[in-house]
């Protein structure tokens, strides 16, 4: 399995500011992942980080508000830009292991933004 | 677009039995997992699923029933520590994950 490194845990932020999320894994990997768990809600994937190109954002994101990079196989970061309380989020990010059967996806501790 | 459902909460005692159910509606689909989740900390992988039918692994087991877009999770001689949030992910035709809100288990001693 994959360890994840993620940092900060937490973090209470003004409006209007920016947070910038560091994941750092154990080994090489392809794809890192970037998902958003609401309170009470399901995880959604924010973006994909690529290695050596621009992050592949779902529907509802978007490059200005949420900045990735990737610079190596084994580092991302993901920033949270001009915050409002409604980004107010734990913030995972995850990589997938292709060992095994499914591929199964492993993530960081999650960092829990609190907007103010 | 996707749609996974589960309920939102379950209570049952220590050493019981409790079954978690989970309906889906994706376009495609390339398997379906369960993962659990203690508050505060990181979803942890559970069981995988991508042919109709039965998966044991332990106290906990996984059902499949692709025809009528159907799983359960099956948490046996429950434990105090498998008070969780267990979720119900289930991968696409465009091979990306999608999460259902998670079901609340609180065991009761």
């Amino acid at each position: 399995s994959a360890v994840i490194s993620q940092k900060p845990s937490r973090d209470i932020c003004q409006r209007g500011t920016s947070l910038t999320i560091q994941c750092q894994v154990d080994s090489q990997v392809t794809m890192m992942f970037w998902y958003r768990q609401q309170p009470g809600q399901s995880l959604t994937l924010i973006a994909t980080a690529n290695q050596g190109s621009e992050a592949t954002y779902e529907s509802g994101f978007v490059i200005d508000k949420f900045p990735i990079s990737r610079p190596n196989l084994t580092f991302s970061t993901l920033t949270v830009s001009n915050m409002s309380p409604e980004d107010s989020s734990i913030y995972l990010c995850s990589v997938r292991n292709r060992r095994g059967r499914g591929e199964k996806l492993f993530f960081g501790s999650g960092t829990q933004l609190s907007v103010l | 677009g996707q749609n996974i459902d589960q309920p939102t909460e379950m209570t049952a005692t220590e050493g019981a039995i409790v079954q978690i159910n989970c309906t889906y509606q994706t376009s495609g689909f390339n398997g379906l997992f369960w993962y659990q989740q203690h508050a505060g900390e990181a979803p942890t992988f559970l069981s995988y699923n991508v042919l109709d039918g039965l998966e044991e692994k332990g106290r906990f087991s996984s059902f499949l029933s692709r025809s009528k877009g159907y799983s359960y999770l099956l948490l046996k001689e429950l434990q105090m520590k498998d008070s969780a949030s267990y979720l119900c992910a289930v991968r696409g035709g465009d091979y990306k994950l999608s999460f259902g809100a998670g079901t609340t288990v609180t065991v009761r001693a």
